[in-house]
C-alpha cells in the first residue's frame, strides 16, 4: 500500500492564482481530512470529509474548497492564492470516525509545501 | 470550542525518562492522540487513549484522566532519534484538534 499520497511536493503561486492539491489513499478509509501547519505551530484544520459525498468545514475554511466524489480522494483547491496561505498542507486519512479510534488514529502524507508571493 | 495546552520545549538526557504534559477544555470528548513530526517530516500516529489509563507501546506509554481534561506521553529509554516535536489531539465528534506541540531535545 502507498498509504497517503499528495501531490505536488512543493509549489510556488502568486497572489491571485489558483490551484488544487491532490490528496489520494489506497487504505478505504472513510474519513479524510486537510491541515495546515505554520512555522511553530501545530496543525489546524482546514476540512474534512466523513465519507465519500460529504464535507464540512473545519477551523480555517476560507479561501479553500474541497469535494469527495470518490472514498480514494480528496482535492484542496485554492480559489485565490494570498500570501497568508504560505504553509505547509497536510492530508490524513483515518478509519471511518464512528467505530472506535476513527479520527483519533490518522494517517498523514508527506505534505505540500506552498509559497504565495 | 476546544484548546490544548502543552509546554513548548522539554530537554532530556539521552536515557532518561521524559513526560509530556496535555491538558485540554473539549466540549466534546471522545479520546486523546499522540503524534510525533522530526523536522521536515509528517506527523506519525504514536498512540490514542479513548478511557483513562495508562496503554503502552513500547519504549512510549500514553495516561489519560478524563475527569481531570488531563493526558501524557511518557517516552522510556531515551534515545537520539527521539528528537523531535510530539502533539497531542482531541478527536471530537468529528473534528480533530492539536495543540501547539512539545519540541523535546535528547542530548547525550
Amino acid at each position: 500500500n502507498a498509504g497517503v499520497t499528495q501531490t505536488p511536493k512543493f509549489q510556488v503561486l502568486k497572489t491571485g492564482q489558483s490551484m488544487t492539491l491532490q490528496c489520494a489513499q489506497d487504505m478505504n478509509h472513510e474519513y479524510m481530512s486537510w491541515y495546515r501547519q505554520d512555522p511553530g505551530m501545530g496543525l489546524r484544520l482546514i476540512h474534512y470529509s466523513v465519507g465519500a459525498g460529504i464535507t464540512d468545514q473545519g477551523e480555517v475554511p476560507n479561501g479553500y474548497n474541497v469535494s469527495r466524489s470518490t472514498t480514494e480522494d480528496f482535492p484542496l483547491r485554492l480559489l485565490s492564492a494570498a500570501p497568508s496561505q504560505t504553509s505547509v498542507y497536510f492530508c490524513a486519512s483515518s478509519y471511518s470516525s464512528r467505530t472506535s479510534g476513527g479520527a483519533g488514529t490518522q494517517y498523514f502524507g508527506p505534505g505540500t509545501r506552498l509559497t504565495v508571493l | 470550542g476546544q484548546s490544548l495546552e502543552q509546554p513548548s520545549e522539554v530537554t532530556a538526557v539521552e536515557g532518561a525518562i521524559v513526560q509530556i504534559n496535555c491538558t485540554y477544555q473539549t466540549s466534546g470528548f471522545y479520546g486523546l492522540s499522540w503524534y510525533q513530526q522530526h523536522d521536515g517530516g509528517a506527523p506519525t500516529f504514536l498512540s490514542y487513549n479513548a478511557l483513562d489509563g495508562l496503554e503502552e507501546t513500547g519504549r512510549f506509554s500514553s495516561f489519560l484522566s478524563r475527569s481531570d481534561s488531563y493526558g501524557y506521553l511518557l517516552l522510556q529509554e531515551l534515545q537520539m532519534k527521539d528528537s523531535a516535536s510530539y502533539f497531542c489531539a482531541v478527536r471530537g465528534v468529528e473534528k480533530v484538534t492539536f495543540g501547539t506541540g512539545t519540541k523535546l531535545q535528547v542530548i547525550p
